[in-house]
């Protein structure tokens, strides 16, 4: 019941094009879904996140969709472009635990 | 500039030896974090620590061990028991109390077992 799960594994996009990540939970005691990114070599950082208080956000071209009756929530990217190629992790927190569950990651390549 | 700094970037290690990672963060943050990142199993927490003096294991804490005696700083130490220690470690804070629950990441030590 602690489990989040993120699917594709990978996905490979073409400049342009739109990058849709997947995840879905269990627990409905999660209040807090964030997205990281993560660059080779590098620390995840925080790219956007949503409270199940609403079922959609968006700053610039990513979006978050949440859908609360079927836990499950996504990552769009519109007009994906070679730099947004990256690892892509999504996550859930309860809050006053101050833990995530994170999802096991897709591996986003953009062609040019 | 605030941030979480980890140290080394990249550390080697023979077999049967203890070897610790630093982490320091200037950000004020109650709690920090210890991850390992492996490739394909997305990040799986070592410990946390919510205040100092007092740490909790996380889902894979056997062959690791932490101390909490300052606010900014968390090291983990990989021990000899880790039967597989070859991965990539983050370090991570958060503030603990209202607000935003965004965890702080730092930029990673990769150890390797020769």
């Amino acid at each position: 019941q602690q489990q989040v799960k993120q699917s594709p594994q990978s996905l490979i996009v073409q400049k342009g094009g739109i990058s849709i990540i997947n995840c879905a939970y269990e627990n409905t005691a999660f209040d807090y879904f964030p997205w990281y990114q993560q660059f080779p070599g590098k620390g995840p950082a925080l790219l956007i996140a949503i409270r199940p208080d609403v079922s959609e956000k968006k700053e610039g071209r990513f979006t978050i969709s949440f859908n609360k009756s079927a836990k499950q929530f996504s990552l769009h990217i519109m007009d994906s472009q070679p730099g947004d190629s990256a690892t892509y992790f999504c996550a859930a927190s309860t809050s006053g635990t101050y833990k995530y569950i994170f999802g096991t990651g897709t591996r986003l390549k953009v062609l040019a | 500039d605030g941030g979480i700094t980890q140290s080394p970037k990249y550390l080697f290690r023979k077999e049967g030896q203890n070897v610790t990672l630093s982490c320091e963060q200037n950000l004020n943050h109650d709690a920090m974090y210890w991850y390992r990142q492996d490739p394909g199993q997305g990040l799986r927490l070592i410990y946390y620590s919510q205040i100092v003096n007092d740490f909790q294991k996380g889902d894979i804490a056997e062959g690791y061990s932490v101390s909490r005696e300052k606010k900014e700083s968390f090291p983990l130490t990989v021990t000899s028991a880790q039967k597989n220690p070859t991965a990539f470690y983050l370090c991570a804070s958060t503030q603990v109390g209202e607000g935003s629950h965004e965890q702080f990441f730092g930029p990673g030590t990769r150890l390797t077992v020769l």
